[in-house]
């Protein structure tokens, strides 16, 4: 079975550029989660969906920050305009239920740098 | 505040010596959940075990053990037998039914098996 899958893995973009990342979970999964790794914050939830619908976003550092999940199978997060300090590792996880009573099931991550 | 509290940073051992790792949580719910992953170099985060506050049974996997003491908020995970290959980054976290169940995340052990 495949896992969640995240493109791209690595993303170089320049300050002021707009910065998509994608998610396809785990097929079955109702539950989807974007995270944030940095050395100085470490992991930090930023948004996550039930049933495609959007429940907590209070994690989204700005409004330059947004993220969708059109259907069951995909969701993306935006980054417009991207900042030097939005470089990070971000990951992906979906779970067959809602939020943590279940297992999350983490993708590789994308690692965001931003110059 | 923080919710899970890892104190060790850094534990470094060599292989075939035991390890333990400690997790410390706070929480006023009677019903929350637990969760150890490891993030091995290669970044992604790989789920271990959930435990939910209702069962405090210790858990051996292979030459993975957890010890989950309500009287003492703790949820400590020992490696037996260290192998090289168990050098990762290890999380723990917990989720409560205050939170609306999202993860919060330690800090993080990063874990070093010298040969």
């Amino acid at each position: 079975d495949a896992g969640v899958i995240q493109s791209p893995r690595h993303e170089v973009t320049e300050m002021g550029q707009e910065v998509t990342l994608r998610c396809k979970p785990i097929s079955g999964h109702n539950s989807l989660f974007w995270y944030r790794q940095t050395m100085m914050r470490g992991l930090e939830l930023l948004i996550y969906f039930n049933n495609n619908v959007p429940i907590d976003d209070s994690g989204m550092p700005e409004d330059r920050f947004s993220a969708k999940m059109p259907n069951a199978s995909f969701s993306t997060l935006k980054i417009q305009p991207s900042e030097p300090r939005d470089s990070a590792v971000y990951f992906c996880a979906s779970s067959p239920a809602l939020a943590g009573v279940n297992e999350q099931f983490f993708g590789p991550g994308t690692r965001l740098t931003v110059l | 505040a923080q919710k899970v509290t890892q104190a060790q940073t850094e534990i470094s051992v060599v292989e075939k010596e035991d390890v333990t790792l400690d997790c410390v949580y706070e929480t006023r719910d009677t019903t929350y959940y637990l969760f150890w992953y490891k993030q091995p170099p290669s970044g992604e985060l790989v789920f271990l075990i959930r435990r939910n506050s209702f069962d405090e049974q210790n858990e051996i996997s292979g030459r993975y053990s957890w010890n989950f003491q309500k009287s003492t908020s703790s949820f400590n995970f020992t490696i037996t037998a260290s192998q090289v290959v168990d050098s990762a980054v290890y999380f723990c976290a917990l989720s409560e039914a205050s939170n609306d169940y999202k993860l919060s995340f330690g800090a993080g052990t990063t874990v070093t098996v010298r040969a």
